[in-house]
């Protein structure tokens, strides 16, 4: 069966730190990967996805994932955070089949930024 | 921007008790879902939705879940007899198109269901 691993529960950083959060899926045929941010009483957003193409792909306010297969990695950084990037992190794959998708989520990162 | 909404945003039930989730997809989306995700656990699938009928399900959703698409717009989740461990928040989502591999869905805000 499919499944998603991230490796960081919990980062705390300060502002302008670099950020990497890891993201390894288990699956051998072909994937779509995605990282939703949920903020704080907020609803999960779509950061940013790959399908195919570029394996280098960047989303929304700054973050970008880097797809490497061989590695079955996703890991997602951006390069200075800021005090609104507080929130948890979700890597999610899509399991195809039978003409049906579902996501397969991670646990979750939750990601705290400190002035 | 269109949104999925989800209400309530909060529900506390008795044990035992029927409870109905309601979600509101994007209006041109075709596709629904439900997620769950327990306090201090993974966000998991539940249930695929389409052309009025149940397209896949997790072995989580047994004969206490059902789904339903009462009329155009509202999307709902109906537990029957609420158990502690259904206690957990709850996601909508929805998709413009499926069936291909190259699909997003757009998820609710959630209802955090509290069963007592």
């Amino acid at each position: 069966a499919q499944s998603v691993s991230q490796h960081n529960h919990h980062v705390i950083l300060s502002e302008a730190a670099s950020l990497e959060l890891g993201c390894n899926y288990s699956y051998g045929g072909t994937v779509n990967l995605f990282w939703y941010v949920q903020y704080p009483g907020q609803h999960l957003q779509l950061l940013l996805k790959y399908f195919s193409g570029d394996p280098l792909v960047k989303g929304i306010k700054g973050f970008e994932a880097e797809f490497i297969k061989s590695k079955f990695s996703f890991n997602l950084r951006k390069p200075s955070v800021q005090w609104s990037d507080t929130a948890e992190y979700f890597c999610a794959v899509t399991s195809f089949s039978g003409g049906y998708n579902k996501l397969i989520f991670g646990a979750g990162t939750r990601l705290a930024v400190h002035p | 921007e269109p949104e999925v909404t989800q209400t309530p945003s909060h529900q506390v039930t008795q044990m035992g008790q029927e409870v109905i989730l309601r979600c509101v997809p994007i209006s041109n989306h075709l596709y629904f879902y439900w997620y769950r995700q327990i306090l201090g656990q993974k966000v998991e699938f539940l249930v695929s939705f389409y052309n009025n009928e149940i397209s896949e399900k997790s072995e989580i959703f047994d004969d206490q879940f059902s789904v339903e698409r009462p009329d155009g717009s509202n999307f709902t989740l109906k537990i029957r007899s609420t158990k502690l461990e259904d206690s957990a928040m709850y996601f909508c989502a929805s998709s413009e198109s499926q069936g291909a591999l190259q699909e997003t869905q757009y998820f609710g805000p959630g209802t955090r269901l509290l069963v007592l």
